[in-house]
């Protein structure tokens, strides 16, 4: 069965630079979430994106934007990237709303 | 409010069965989740139980919820060194937008020794 992909799957950035980061969800879902996951931390939300609008915002610095495309993928764009920035960044989808979310395997974005 | 707890590790012998707590604030929640996150990897959905629910059964999982004390438990029968990984809980929060926001316990580290 298809899952969620993500790319790329590494990503080595240096200070100031800017990242995109691409999430591709399970087919027919129309939901997608975005978190970043910090070195032996649990995944914090940042934001998500219901048929194509966002639909809520979490610990989202101003740097980073997001959008989802007409046909349901979604990029995750990072702005002067920070060392704090570097993380494991999942994105999950659902098929609708209030059912079980499926994650991709993830980006690992390393600044530098 | 959203906080979601649990202990941070736990140690047991192949074969013995593993119990993973996890205590939720949210009374909204509506599903609660288990995920398995094996070092490196991406987080593999496990399990998860309905809030209507006190208990569900997945062949070596059992998921146990105490919704008066929103206290979830994941009981892992049988326990081998393949399922050495982290576990989260998460509990979902419906978004007024539409879809459902997770938030994440800290993890349970689960080490399985010979």
């Amino acid at each position: 069965a298809a899952g969620v992909i993500q790319s790329p799957r590494h990503l080595i950035k240096e200070k100031r630079e800017t990242a995109t980061l691409k999430c591709y969800p399970i087919p027919r879902h129309d939901t997608v979430y975005w978190y970043q996951q910090g070195p032996g931390q649990d995944p914090q939300f940042l934001i998500s994106f219901y048929e194509k609008m966002q639909s809520d915002k979490g610990s989202i610095p101003d740097r980073f934007s997001a959008q989802q495309f007409s046909d349901y993928h979604s990029e995750l764009n990072m702005s002067s990237l920070e060392l704090g920035d570097s993380a494991l960044y999942f994105c999950a989808s659902t098929e609708r709303p209030n059912t079980e979310a499926f994650f991709g395997q993830g980006t690992r974005l390393t600044v530098v | 409010g959203e906080d979601v707890e649990q202990s941070l590790f736990l140690s047991v012998r192949e074969g013995d069965s593993s119990v993973i707590n996890c205590t939720y604030t949210d009374s909204s929640s509506t599903y609660l989740y288990w995920y398995k996150q094996e070092p490196g990897a991406g987080l593999q959905l496990l399990t998860y139980i309905f809030s209507n629910m006190d208990m569900k059964q997945d062949q070596r999982l059992t998921v146990l919820l105490n919704k008066k004390d929103k206290h979830l438990s994941l009981r892992i029968a049988d326990t081998q060194t393949g399922d050495s990984a982290i576990y989260f809980c998460a509990e979902n929060h419906i978004l007024t937008g539409g879809g459902n926001k997770l938030t994440f316990g800290t993890g349970t580290q689960l080490k399985v020794e010979l």
